[in-house]
C-alpha cells in the first residue's frame, strides 16, 4: 500500500488561473504535511507545510488539510509560469517507529500555459 | 555558507566499481539525512543522522551502501559494486533538530552506472 500518493499529471493551468493539486495518505497517525516544489533538474524547495486541519495560507499559496478524509491539498493563486514545476507532497508517518524522516508522494507536475 | 552543498554534481562508473559522495549540510544543522530520487519518482529515504550518531536505516538498504558522519559535520555516503540499479539523483539534505522535518536539500549527485 502506497503511503503517499499524488496524481503525477501533467496538470495544465492557465497563467493567472488557480491551481489546485491533491494529495492523500494512508497513515491515519500522520500529523506534519508538507509541500515541496522542485523544478526539473533542480533539489527540492520546501514552499509550504500544515499541521492542524484547515486552511493555511502564506502569499499566493494556501495549504489544505482534512485529516478525517486524509487529505491535502495545495492551491496556488495567480499562476504564474516560474510556477511550473513537480510538486511533491510529503508526510511525517509513524510507520517506521517514528516521527523522524519524511515519505514523499511521486509529485504532481503542474505547467502554467502563459 | 548559505545551503547544503554536495559533490560531485555528477558521477559517471562502471558497473563494479565503488563510488563515495560527500555532503556539507547548513552548519548549524545538527540533523543530516540521504535520500535517492530517481525519475518520475518522489525522493526515498536512505539514512539519517543526528550530529556523528546514525539514527535510522532504510529497510531497503542494501548493504553495500554505508554513510558516514565522524566528526558530526559534513557526510560520506559510499556504494560498493555499484549496480545499474544503483544509477539515481543522491540527495543530501539538513535540519535542526527541533525542527527535525523542514529539509533544505542539497543540489544532488547525479550517479550513473554504465
Amino acid at each position: 500500500q502506497k503511503e503517499v500518493e499524488q496524481n503525477s499529471g501533467p496538470l495544465s493551468v492557465p497563467e493567472g488561473a488557480i491551481a489546485s493539486l491533491n494529495c492523500t495518505y494512508s497513515d491515519r497517525g500522520s500529523q506534519s504535511f508538507f509541500w515541496y516544489r522542485q523544478y526539473s533538474g533542480k533539489s527540492p524547495e520546501l514552499i509550504m507545510f500544515i499541521y492542524s486541519n484547515g486552511d493555511k495560507e502564506d502569499g499566493r499559496f494556501t495549504a489544505q488539510l482534512n485529516k478525517a478524509s486524509q487529505y491535502v491539498s495545495l492551491l496556488i493563486r495567480d499562476s504564474q509560469p516560474s510556477d511550473s514545476a513537480t510538486y511533491l507532497c510529503a508526510v511525517i508517518t509513524t510507520v517506521r517507529g517514528g516521527a523522524d524522516g519524511l515519505t514523499f508522494g511521486k509529485g504532481t507536475h503542474l505547467i502554467i500555459q502563459p | 555558507d548559505t545551503g547544503v552543498s554536495q559533490d560531485p554534481r555528477h558521477k559517471i562508473t562502471k558497473r563494479g566499481q565503488n563510488v563515495t559522495f560527500r555532503c556539507d549540510p547548513i552548519s548549524e544543522h545538527n540533523r543530516l539525512y540521504w535520500y535517492r530520487q530517481t525519475l518520475g519518482q518522489g525522493p526515498e529515504f536512505l539514512t539519517y543522522f543526528q550530529n556523528e550518531a546514525q539514527l535510522e536505516k532504510s529497510r531497503l538498504l542494501s548493504d553495500r551502501f554505508s554513510a558516514e558522519r565522524p566528526k558530526g559535520s559534513f557526510s560520506t555516503l559510499e556504494i560498493q559494486r555499484t549496480e545499474q540499479g544503483d544509477s539515481a539523483m543522491y540527495l543530501c539534505a539538513s535540519s535542526l533538530a527541533r525542527e527535525n522535518e523542514k529539509l533544505f536539500f542539497g543540489s544532488g549527485t547525479q550517479l550513473s552506472v554504465l
